[in-house]
């Protein structure tokens, strides 16, 4: 068991630009999460998959994000025209759901630390 | 709409020191779910504990124990004889039970910076 796997783990680019992230679930999991964290908070909730399907979207997530796990495995969340107050630790995590019990507890990655210059 | 206050920003201690972090939510819900989770300077979230609204009992695991206390809608994290590897920051969170019986959004609080001095 690998854990959660998130690439790239630092993340430097120029107002304007768009990037992407990905994050691996653990192999079993169904559910993959995104959160971002800002430096002095605790992480917040921008979206989750339960396998391949979109199941809810925070506010927090404008246009210019989009997230996909177009197999049901991997995921990426992409940010276009990045903006300095993009500039956070974005964490990725999964669960493995079923409807005889609720969420189990959430495997976080490390993260991907972006910095917007 | 969900609320977790972590009151305490940073405490220090010396090794040994027993410590207790605080944790206070609000919720209109009336299932719902608390977590504690440690973030050591690697950045990876560690899960703790996670506790059900319905579930008032306090929990020991070797040095860590959990007073969950519905009346004052805390849930306090003690640490007994602290150790230098407990140097992290530690979240309490809370997780609602929704329509499809998950609680996959956590409403994380600020944080405690918890260091511990040899």
């Amino acid at each position: 068991d690998t854990g959660v796997s998130q690439n790239p783990r630092h993340k430097i680019t120029k107002r304007g630009q768009n990037v992407t992230f990905r994050c691996d679930p653990i192999s079993e999991h169904n559910r993959l999460y995104w959160y971002r964290q800002t430096l002095g908070q605790g992480p917040e909730f921008l979206t989750y998959f339960q396998n391949e399907a979109q199941l809810e979207k925070s506010r927090l997530l404008s246009d210019r994000f989009s997230a996909e796990r177009p197999k049901g495995s991997f995921s990426t969340l992409e940010i276009q025209r990045t903006e300095q107050g993009d500039s956070a630790m974005y964490l990725c995590a999964s669960s493995l759901y079923s409807h005889l019990s609720i969420d189990r507890k959430l495997f976080f990655g490390s993260g991907t630390q972006l910095s917007v210059l | 709409a969900q609320k977790v206050t972590q009151a305490q920003t940073e405490i220090s201690v010396v090794e040994k020191e027993d410590v207790t972090l605080d944790c206070v939510y609000e919720t209109r819900d009336t299932t719902y779910y608390l977590f504690w989770y440690k973030q050591p300077p690697s950045g990876e979230l560690v899960f703790l504990i996670r506790r059900n609204s319905f579930d008032e009992q306090n929990e020991i695991s070797g040095r860590y124990s959990w007073n969950f206390q519905k009346s004052t809608s805390s849930f306090n994290f003690t640490i007994t004889a602290s150790q230098v590897v407990d140097s992290a920051v530690y979240f309490c969170a809370l997780g609602a039970v929704l329509v499809t019986g998950a609680n996959s959004k956590l409403t994380f609080g600020k944080g405690i910076t918890l260091s511990v001095r040899p």
